[in-house]
């Protein structure tokens, strides 16, 4: 069965350092891989697309890059701050383009 | 323009009464999904729904769960005859069209306690 593995782990990180996240997948052939940011309370919001013919994308102090042959997706965020702890949700398009979640990792950067 | 809008942010049910939860989908958006969420754990989806047609409800129990998305009106995800097990966050996204290629716009949730 298809599976999204991200790490249950907590990463905490100290402000300015780049902040590094895992989504691993199986039993996909994903044309497409999504990440999101989820707040405490509140619900997911979309931060970056990126197309199984691109390496690697970058929006602002964010990266991500998708490696179809090892089956993952990194995320990155350079020079984090601590209003970037959240929890990020990788994303996979399932039938009819559903996307599919994992459980997600909570980011916790301290000043 | 407004987001995804769900209603009641949170809502307390006793053992055995109805529970709805409502979502408007952003203007312009045919597309809604719905998910529930127990917290430590992932989305997990429940149901996407175009106007007035249910498209893939594989991940709705088949017991006591419906939902609807009729042509005038918001989104409604139903449960009947609450259980402890129903609580959790209910979130609802929407999209133009299909999610291919692009992003779901998600509410805020609904918290759903069971007592």
């Amino acid at each position: 069965s298809q599976k999204i593995e991200q790490n249950s782990e907590a990463l905490n990180i100290q402000e300015g350092k780049t902040a590094t996240l895992t989504c691993n997948y199986t039993n996909y052939s994903p044309a497409y891989l999504q990440w999101y940011r989820q707040d405490p309370g509140r619900g997911p919001v979309f931060l970056l697309l990126i197309r199984e013919n691109e390496k690697e994308k970058r929006k602002e102090r964010l990266k991500v890059t998708f490696d179809t042959t090892l089956k993952q997706s990194l995320f990155h965020i350079t020079a984090s701050q601590p209003a970037d702890s959240a929890t990020y949700l990788c994303a996979l398009p399932g039938g009819s383009y559903i996307p599919t979640f994992g459980r997600g990792t909570s980011l916790i950067v301290h000043p | 323009n407004a987001g995804v809008m769900q209603n009641p942010r949170h809502l307390v049910r006793r053992r055995g009464q109805e529970a709805r939860l409502r979502c408007s989908p952003m203007k312009g958006h045919s597309h809604v999904y719905w998910y529930r969420q127990l917290p430590e754990e992932g989305l997990k989806f429940m149901v996407y729904l175009q106007k007035e047609n249910i498209i893939d409800e594989s991940g709705m129990p088949k017991e006591r769960f419906s939902a609807e998305f009729p042509k005038e009106g918001p989104s409604i995800l139903r449960i009947q005859q609450v259980v402890r097990g129903d609580s959790a966050a209910y979130f609802c996204a929407s999209s133009p069209q299909t999610t291919m290629n692009t992003e779901a716009f998600f509410g805020q949730g609904t918290r759903l306690t069971v007592v």
